[in-house]
């Protein structure tokens, strides 16, 4: 079953807005990574952060892990039409499961020009 | 580097053929894996390998069969095809994090689309 699920389902904003999508998950986590995946196309990475860490920063991706609430949070600040695509959070675990990554249905994210 | 490739991309199958889905990957990564995503349904992980020769099981293995002779390669096999199997098929690489066995960043491929009539 999925680990992590991501909120909103969707999201619909204008270019130049920012654009936050959050993360929950069920069990204690090693590691969560942020993916985007273009329509048609494979995923690709955008950032990891470890369960150690609070916050972390990539250009203009800005991604929170707050493991008490077991949630994450990824904000892409002035987006542009570029950026649209899904977003996926993944979950990996220590212990029996840790090769694995567990991903969530994913956020779709339309930036309007 | 190539990263890792997938072929074919596109395949159309009637009802109990077979085929094999093959997957390349030229990091020199350990692990190995193939996912299937459907509609609303994010990724789903059908198999894994951690290593030349070793393969296990993921979330939805029942009707795929895998094999992993060479570390670079990652075999994925439909025996008996079923209109259920009609999905986009996904392989990653990735290697753990040093000391551990945590997976680290995943690298996909591009991705084969397989209809099953």
């Amino acid at each position: 079953s999925q680990q992590g699920e991501e909120d909103p389902q969707a999201l619909s904003i204008q270019e130049g807005e920012n654009a936050t999508m959050n993360c929950s998950y069920k069990t204690s986590i090693n590691n969560l990574q942020w993916y985007r995946q273009n329509s048609g196309r494979g995923l690709v990475h955008l950032i990891l952060i470890r369960s150690n860490e609070r916050e972390k920063h990539s250009g203009r991706l800005r991604v929170t892990l707050d493991t008490s609430k077991k949630s994450s949070s990824l904000l892409i600040t002035a987006s542009r039409a570029a950026d649209t695509a899904s977003y996926f959070c993944a979950t990996a675990h220590s212990g029996a499961g840790s090769y694995q990554l567990t991903f969530g249905k994913g956020t779709k994210l339309s930036v309007i020009p | 580097n190539a990263g890792v490739t997938q072929t074919p991309k596109f395949r159309v199958l009637k009802t109990g053929q077979s085929m094999t889905l093959l997957c390349a990957q030229d990091m020199n990564h350990e692990y190995m894996y193939w996912y299937r995503q459907d509609p609303g349904m994010g990724l789903r992980l059908i198999h894994y390998s951690v290593g030349e020769g070793t393969t296990a099981k993921g979330e939805v293995p029942d009707g795929y069969n895998v094999s992993r002779l060479k570390k670079q390669n990652f075999l994925l096999g439909l025996e008996s095809a079923a209109p259920s199997q009609t999905s986009v098929y996904f392989c990653a690489s990735s290697y753990p994090r040093p000391g551990t066995t945590v997976t680290d960043t995943q690298y996909f491929g591009p991705g084969t689309r397989l209809t099953v009539l």
